[in-house]
């Protein structure tokens, strides 16, 4: 069973309207969460970390929140461009963690059109 | 290089022939990670090298796949007997020891067996 399960499975947008992509798990206890950036063809890439003890974070137009209560978190891409357009992976790194666990969800499939 | 490298992005094989794909981590770089992507799907994990420790094949799906490091450097992931199923991106990620849970990844390999 996935842990950790993101929607929607994809979403398309205009350019310039922000978005919210949802992260749940149930993975715990948990060390941190992190949001990833995938292009396509390529890797992912780490956008934000957020421990157990924070709410928010921002970097740039993304702002990812968390509720440890809840087991949620989510991802506000705000005046989305063009560029945007990825998938985007929650990841959720386990306590204790030996180093290679992580949890990953399946991805939202963003599409930002013009 | 400044990022992680993989080689070839490409691959088309016949099935039941052998493939090598190669990964060259961020230098400095302890853990290696390697990671199967099907199309649509999340990151599977497949093997995690850590330094000079016994590496965690627990992900390989059978005996067709393997893995070596030489040290803390290049890794080559290898597939026997290749089969259709084996289609998919195969994703090489490192990261520092200090900070194990921050991945960086490669490109990826996309593996084609027709």
């Amino acid at each position: 069973k996935n842990q950790v399960e993101q929607s929607p499975q994809s979403l398309i947008i205009l350019e310039g309207k922000n978005c919210t992509l949802q992260c749940n798990y149930t993975v715990s206890p948990f060390s941190n969460l992190r949001w990833y950036k995938q292009d396509t063809g390529r890797g992912p890439v780490s956008l934000t970390i957020m421990t157990f003890s924070e709410n928010t974070k921002s970097n740039g137009r993304y702002t990812a929140t968390l509720d440890a209560d809840t087991k949620q978190s989510s991802l506000h891409i705000t005046a989305s461009q063009l560029s945007d357009s990825a998938s985007y992976i929650c990841v959720v790194i386990p306590l204790p963690n030996t180093g290679n666990q992580f949890y990953f969800g399946t991805g939202t499939s963003l599409t930002v059109i013009p | 290089g400044a990022g992680v490298s993989q080689s070839p992005s490409n691959k088309v094989t016949e099935k039941g022939k052998d493939v090598e794909l190669r990964c060259d981590p961020i230098s400095g770089h302890t853990a290696l990670y390697w990671y199967r992507q099907r199309l649509g799907q999340g990151l599977e994990f497949l093997i995690y090298f850590q330094g000079n420790s016994a590496p965690d094949k627990s992900g390989l799906p059978s005996d067709r796949f393997s893995a070596e490091r030489t040290g803390e450097s290049v890794s080559t992931l290898t597939i026997q007997r290749t089969q259709q199923e084996d289609s998919a991106v195969y994703l090489c990620a490192s990261s520092m020891e200090r900070d194990n849970e921050k991945l960086f990844f490669g490109s990826g390999t996309q593996l084609s067996v027709l």
